[in-house]
């Protein structure tokens, strides 16, 4: 079974911290690609991984930046948190060639 | 551009009656479809997929949806809701990117309550 782990499942940050969400998945996925939830919007793509250190930019990156130095492991930054980026984020990974996305349990953060 | 619409926010219920969630999508070509369920509190599972198969898909939990390409449509159908359907729904359109890989375009969901 495809595993994808987030770091935190809750995380309470302060405005202007730097914040690293971190995702990690085990099945050499080379897509990878980071959501934020929030009611009545359903998912939206914040950035997305299609290999090492190759990103693009989803439909809503403003206030976000992403790491991927290695292939099983992607990192969404907030470079100084804000209220509106209070939320749910979900990671998701995808094996090219597939159609199917496996999704982590998300992390809750709240910043205050 | 692909889009998917999710005429219903809200859906009730009574166990034992069937389920209709229902789902619209707007696709420059055949598209990939999905529906995803979200308990409370837990990631989100795969239901079921359509990818150019077989018009009508079959998932777990004994639901299924079928693709009318007429319609533009992807409704999520079960004959018999059980309680444990209580959950938010995501109908998924999958959409090519330039780089060669697929991302999802989501539906904004549709929760579903069961009435015991």
């Amino acid at each position: 079974d495809v595993k994808v782990t987030q770091s935190s499942r809750y995380l309470v940050k302060r405005t202007g911290e730097k914040v690293f969400l971190e995702c990690v998945q085990d099945m050499d996925h080379e897509n990878m690609f980071w959501y934020r939830q929030d009611p009545g919007l359903g998912l939206r793509l914040i950035y997305f991984s299609y290999d090492v250190k190759m990103k693009e930019k989803g439909d809503i990156p403003e206030g976000y930046s992403v790491s991927r130095e290695k292939k099983e492991r992607f990192s969404l930054i907030l470079e100084s948190a804000s209220t509106n980026q209070t939320s749910m984020y979900l990671c998701a990974s995808l094996t090219s060639g597939a159609s199917t996305q496996y999704f982590g349990p998300g992390t809750r953060l709240t910043v205050l | 551009a692909q889009s998917v619409t999710q005429l219903d926010s809200h859906v009730s219920v009574s166990e034992g009656t069937p389920v209709l969630l229902r789902c619209n999508y707007s696709s420059s070509y055949s598209p990939s479809l999905f529906w995803y369920v979200q308990h409370p509190n837990k990631g989100l599972q795969l239901l079921l997929k359509y990818t150019s198969a077989a018009t009508l898909v079959k998932g777990i939990n004994g639901f299924e949806a079928e693709f009318k390409k007429s319609e533009t449509s992807f409704h999520l159908t079960k004959p018999s809701a059980h309680m444990s359907d209580a959950a938010e729904y995501f109908c998924v359109v999958s959409d090519p990117t330039t780089s060669g890989t697929y991302k999802y375009i989501f539906g904004t969901g549709t929760r579903l309550k069961v009435l015991a």
